[in-house]
């Protein structure tokens, strides 16, 4: 089975200081695309940033960047400045054939005030 | 443009009942995926419909069933509840335009189903 690894179920930062969380996934692909979703107490996925496979460059949104590593499939999410706001569930997710998502098991990020 | 709503948000159903959940997707997207969110198994997508038809499934039993209007508004059926079925359901949309589609998926806020 191709498989997401998130290897911390938690992680804690400081208000206003940088976290990043990892992610390892499992392909035999060439071309795929990967992703972090951000579950709030809310309960609704959203999405944080979206890595295409082919292109070397890293992806940043904001205070959100990536670190993608094609040949360890490695992908991790750095958090720059964090905000109260950014406590949450983190899961990261690549694409598969056929429209679905394989989701890691998340990482709860709880933000220090 | 609104984005993807489900109905409804909370439901408590008894053993061997039988639900449906509604999806709206956003306006345009014409593939609607369903995933299953449990503490114990995570994430796991149920299945996917992209004009009127299923196109892909996840290993579930049958008891789960989907349909998607020509409207692309989607539904899920559970069948013959169990305990083990209480979860949050989520339903995602995309444009995903092929079937390798790299279309994000874009999330709507869920329906907590319980069943006692």
């Amino acid at each position: 089975a191709q498989t997401v690894t998130q290897s911390q179920p938690e992680m804690s930062v400081q208000e206003a200081e940088t976290v990043t969380l990892s992610c390892t996934y499992d392909t035999s692909e060439s071309d795929y695309y990967l992703f972090w979703y951000k579950q709030p107490p809310s309960r609704q996925m959203i999405l944080v940033i979206r890595q295409e496979a082919y292109k070397q460059q890293n992806a940043t949104e904001n205070r959100f960047s990536v670190n993608f590593q094609k040949a360890a499939k490695s992908f991790s999410l750095k958090i720059s400045d964090s905000q109260l706001g950014d406590a949450a569930m983190y899961f990261c997710a690549r694409n598969n054939a056929g429209n679905m998502l394989t989701f890691g098991g998340g990482t709860r990020l709880m933000v220090k005030p | 443009k609104a984005g993807v709503t489900q109905t409804p948000r909370y439901l408590i159903k008894t053993r061997g009942q039988q639900v449906t959940l509604s999806c709206s997707p956003i306006s345009g997207h014409r593939s609607v995926s369903w995933y299953q969110q449990t503490p114990g198994q995570g994430l796991q997508f149920l299945f996917e419909y992209f004009s009127e038809t299923q196109r892909n499934k996840g290993n579930f039993p049958g008891r789960f069933s989907g349909r998607q209007f020509s409207n692309s508004r989607s539904e899920m059926n559970v069948s013959t509840l169990e305990l083990g079925d209480s979860a949050l359901y989520l339903c995602a949309s995309s444009l995903a335009r092929g079937d390798r589609s790299t279309d994000t998926q874009y999330f709507g806020p869920g329906t907590r189903l319980t069943v006692l």
